[in-house]
């Protein structure tokens, strides 16, 4: 079965500069969320999107933003990276109001180290 | 997370019986779920539980619920070395979708 994709894999960037991960959610899937997992912590929540609208927001730096697309996959952009940007991002989709479970699929994640 | 504590390590021989424990303070909590992490890997959705339910079976996962407590549990029967992860409880609201995390419990399996 198809799972969500994340790229790139793994990221390298400097201090200051910007970093663009994509995300493309299981066909038929409307609903995108954006996960930080700091090194040794547990996943936190950044952003969502339902049908290309943010649905709900966390704890995501202003240095962030990110989108959703007519096609669904989602984009999380970021700018003036930090040192504490170092971490593994993930994408999670889910079928949203379309089911009865909002149950939430995640991708492989994007590693990024900022040097 | 604040608001959904684990314990961080458990250590259980090959062939036993294995369980995780999570406490949550969200009372309006609708869904719980367990994830498990493999080195370096993504979340792999291993069950989730509804909360008006006490119990769920799937194959070697038993997970409980005791709602009055806020407690969640997750039994692997018969673990094994393929088991050897870490294994995050997380919880979401009713009208709130996105998942609030544990810790994690770090599990290792010994022969």
């Amino acid at each position: 079965a198809a799972g969500v994709i994340q790229s790139p894999r793994h990221l390298i960037k400097e201090k200051r500069e910007t970093a663009t991960l994509k995300c493309y959610p299981i066909p038929r899937h409307d609903t995108v969320y954006w996960y930080q997992q700091g090194p040794g912590q547990d996943p936190q929540f950044l952003i969502s999107f339902y049908e290309k609208m943010q649905s709900d927001k966390g704890s995501i730096p202003d240095r962030f933003s990110a989108q959703q697309f007519s096609d669904y996959h989602s984009e999380l952009n970021m700018s003036s990276l930090e040192l504490g940007d170092s971490a593994l991002y993930f994408c999670a989709s889910s079928l949203g109001l379309a089911g009865w479970t909002d149950t939430q699929y995640f991708g492989p994640g994007t590693r990024l180290t900022v040097l | 997370g604040e608001d959904v504590e684990q314990s961080l390590f458990l250590s259980v021989r090959e062939g036993d019986s294995s369980v995780i424990n999570c406490t949550y303070t969200d009372s309006s909590s609708t869904y719980l779920y367990w994830y498990k992490q493999e080195p370096g890997a993504g979340l792999q959705l291993l069950t989730y539980i509804f909360s008006n339910m006490d119990m769920k079976q799937d194959q070697r996962l038993t997970v409980l619920l005791n709602k009055k407590d806020k407690h969640l549990s997750l039994r692997i029967a018969d673990t094994q070395t393929g088991d050897s992860a870490i294994y995050f409880c997380a919880e979401s609201g009713n009208n709130d979708y996105k998942l609030s995390f544990g810790a994690g419990t770090t599990v290792t399996v010994r022969a």
